[in-house]
């Protein structure tokens, strides 16, 4: 069974900060791990990593993969209030259907206050 | 915006009665994919469409059916709701010809109650 582990649950920083949030995972056939922020809607799209894309990067907000350690992390530099959300990790195997099966972990929840 | 809406937005029904959700997407995308979303559980997947009228379970799928008959449109069946269905829904997409596969998009989400 595929697994993602998410840390810290929670984190609370000041506007500013840096902070690094973690994911771990289990899957059978790594294909890629997908990083999304969700506010108080829906989950939204931050980066993907794969194997032959390990590091992202996106203004204030950088990730990496780490195949050999089966994880990743998000790094966000210079926090501001709008960056407290839910920070969701995601990873898939390669589906025999062909189409795209994501196990989420359950997240990290990041307050930034001024 | 991937263009995919969801209906109702917010419903409120009793144990024991039928409930259809319904996803419409505006994009071609081939993949259409239903979660539920609970606290401590993080999001699970229901069901999944891989092209009209092809579809298989998820982790959760107990409860639930689904139906494709058009590109567009992915229903979730709840059959006889139970209260342990509470939850919120949200309908997924990817596959857009030409573009990735991999990467899903969400739609705003309907919140369920079962009373």
């Amino acid at each position: 069974e595929d697994k993602v582990v998410q840390s810290p649950l929670s984190l609370v920083v000041h506007e500013g900060d840096t902070v690094t949030l973690n994911c771990s995972y289990e899957v059978t056939n790594f294909r890629s791990l997908l990083w999304y922020k969700q506010e108080k809607k829906a989950p939204t799209f931050l980066f993907m990593l794969t194997s032959s894309g390990i590091e992202k990067k996106s203004g204030r907000l950088s990730s990496i993969l780490d195949k050999k350690e089966l994880s990743s992390i998000l790094n966000i530099t210079a926090t501001q209030t709008g960056d407290s959300a839910i920070y969701l990790c995601a990873v898939g195997p390669y589906s025999g259907a062909g189409s795209y099966q994501l196990t989420f972990g359950k997240g990290t929840k990041l307050s930034v206050i001024p | 915006d991937a263009g995919i809406t969801q209906s109702p937005r917010h419903k409120v029904t009793e144990t024991g009665t039928p409930v259809t959700l319904r996803c419409h997407q505006t994009e071609n995308h081939r993949y259409m994919y239903w979660y539920r979303q609970d606290p401590g559980h993080g999001l699970r997947l229901i069901h999944y469409s891989y092209g009209v009228k092809d579809t298989d379970k998820g982790e959760v799928s107990d409860g639930y059916s689904v139906s494709r008959s058009k590109t567009e449109d992915f229903l979730l069946t709840l059959e006889s709701a139970t209260s342990s269905q509470t939850s919120v829904y949200f309908c997924a997409i990817s596959g857009l010809a030409g573009g990735s596969t991999d990467t899903q998009y969400f739609g705003p989400g309907t919140r369920l109650t079962v009373l």
